[in-house]
């Protein structure tokens, strides 16, 4: 298998646009799970699905960021307007159900909002 | 919530043995990680506790303590390449991994 596909790896755009991050999961995982990592707070949960299902998105900062997962195999995650402090490496990551199971990463994507 | 705490920095040298630290409060444990991840890239899986004890798997060793809320990464035979952020991640009944900031594990020759 591929293993976690992530695109863009790197997207610079500025502040106001739209951006799109892409996730296709290990075929085969339920899990489904979306990350941002930064130096100040380290890697922090935004949302997470199972079977396509939203699960929790208590994480999601505010309006602005919203994801969907409309098949088993591609999730979207979607800020709009983008911010300066949205800056970040955003994680997808995909798992299958099983206490044991460890999360497989994808390579991220890293933003940066000027 | 959870809490979850490790050391920022750590530095070893080669052949060494280096022990990292872990300590949580959780509500619902239900399994604790640990991962690895070199500098610009993706945090890849290295170990899983569920029960208390050690779990040993080559030149690393995972080792946990539910009653006191304590996990720890050994990691022997120290190499230039195990330099890196390790994280810890504990998992609540019902939620996603929740990841500890990391400890920056430096080994020099």
């Amino acid at each position: 298998d591929a293993g976690v596909i992530q695109s863009p790896r790197h997207e610079v755009t500025e502040m106001g646009q739209e951006v799109t991050l892409r996730c296709k999961p290990i075929s085969g995982h339920d899990y489904l799970f979306w990350y941002r990592q930064t130096m100040m707070r380290g890697l922090e949960l935004l949302i997470y699905f199972n079977n396509n299902v939203p699960i929790d998105d208590s994480g999601m900062p505010e309006d602005r960021f919203s994801a969907k997962m409309p098949n088993a195999s591609f999730s979207t995650l979607k800020i709009q307007p983008s911010e300066p402090r949205d800056s970040a490496v955003y994680f997808c990551a995909s798992s299958q159900t099983g206490f044991g199971y460890g999360y497989t990463f994808g390579s991220g994507t890293r933003l940066t909002v000027v | 919530g959870q809490n979850i705490d490790q050391p920022t920095e750590m530095t070893a040298t080669e052949g060494a043995i280096v022990q990292i630290n872990c300590t949580y409060q959780t509500s619902g444990f239900n399994g604790l990680f640990w991962y690895q991840q070199h500098a610009g890239e993706a945090p890849t899986f290295l170990s899983y506790n569920v029960l208390d004890g050690l779990e040993e798997k080559g030149r690393f060793s995972s080792f946990l303590s539910r009653s006191k809320g304590y996990s720890y990464l050994l990691l022997k035979e120290l190499q230039m390449k195990d330099s890196a952020s390790y994280l810890c991640a504990v998992r609540e009944v019902g939620t996603a991994l929740i990841f500890g900031k990391g400890t920056t594990l430096s080994v020099s020759s």
